[in-house]
């Protein structure tokens, strides 16, 4: 199975600074990795799909790029809403669904 | 746009099983290819399985294999996950998502399972 490395497990930021999240794959997955934001007591949400597309209605100061094994989630500038955590997620057909271990992103 | 609607939080025994249900709307059950994803309190996302249209069958995590049985009844767009022989690790809340090229665009409300004895 691939194993999905995300780090940091938690980090503090301030309001309107940038915020960064990997997350590293054990094999090439080539651009088949998701982000989630999950906020407490509340179902995930999609935010970016492929490694880099923004989903519908998502603010654009969230971004996602990298492909292969090392991918980045980025927020631009650090706003009190986005206070959840946020998971990477893989798929193929060759192997299990699986997360990354999730970020906790506190202000 | 796709709406998924659970049933609501249990509280079993150890070694009795749960059935959730995740009711369908604003698509058809056929339309869609729904899976299970679990969390226990304060732990991450764990994906359980789902159906695979290209193969036409449910595909489950090795974890849950033989202990858990993913169904469907078209007649009301209503998808069901059952865990038998439940323990204190079972203890999560269960969501259904719907699974679209290779993630989860709509989730359920989730359902809290609670094994106690």
């Amino acid at each position: 199975d691939i194993q999905m490395t995300q780090s940091p497990s938690s980090l503090s930021a301030s309001v309107g600074h940038r915020v960064t999240i990997t997350c590293q794959a054990s094999q090439d997955i080539s651009n088949y990795l998701n982000w989630y934001q999950q906020k407490p007591g509340k179902a995930p949400k999609v935010l970016i799909s492929d490694a880099s597309n923004l989903e519908t209605g998502v603010p654009s100061r969230f971004s996602g790029s990298g492909s292969g094994t090392d991918f980045t989630f980025t927020i631009s500038s650090l706003q009190p809403e986005d206070i959840a955590t946020y998971y990477c997620q893989h798929y193929d057909n060759l192997h299990p669904i699986t997360f990354g271990q999730g970020t906790r992103l506190e202000i | 746009q796709v709406q998924l609607v659970q049933s609501g939080a249990e509280v079993k025994k150890p070694g009795a099983s749960v059935k959730v249900s995740c009711k369908v709307s604003g698509y058809t059950l056929t339309e869609l290819s729904m899976h299970w994803v679990r969390q226990a309190p304060g732990k991450g996302l764990e994906w359980m399985g789902g159906f695979d249209p290209e193969d036409g069958e449910t595909i489950y995590a090795q974890k849950f294999q033989g202990r858990v049985t993913m169904t469907e009844d078209t007649s009301t767009d209503t998808a069901y996950m059952e865990v038998s022989s439940l323990t204190s690790e079972d203890t999560a809340v269960y969501y259904c998502a719907e699974f679209y090229r290779s993630y989860f665009p709509s989730w359920g409300q989730g359902t809290l399972v609670t094994v106690s004895s």
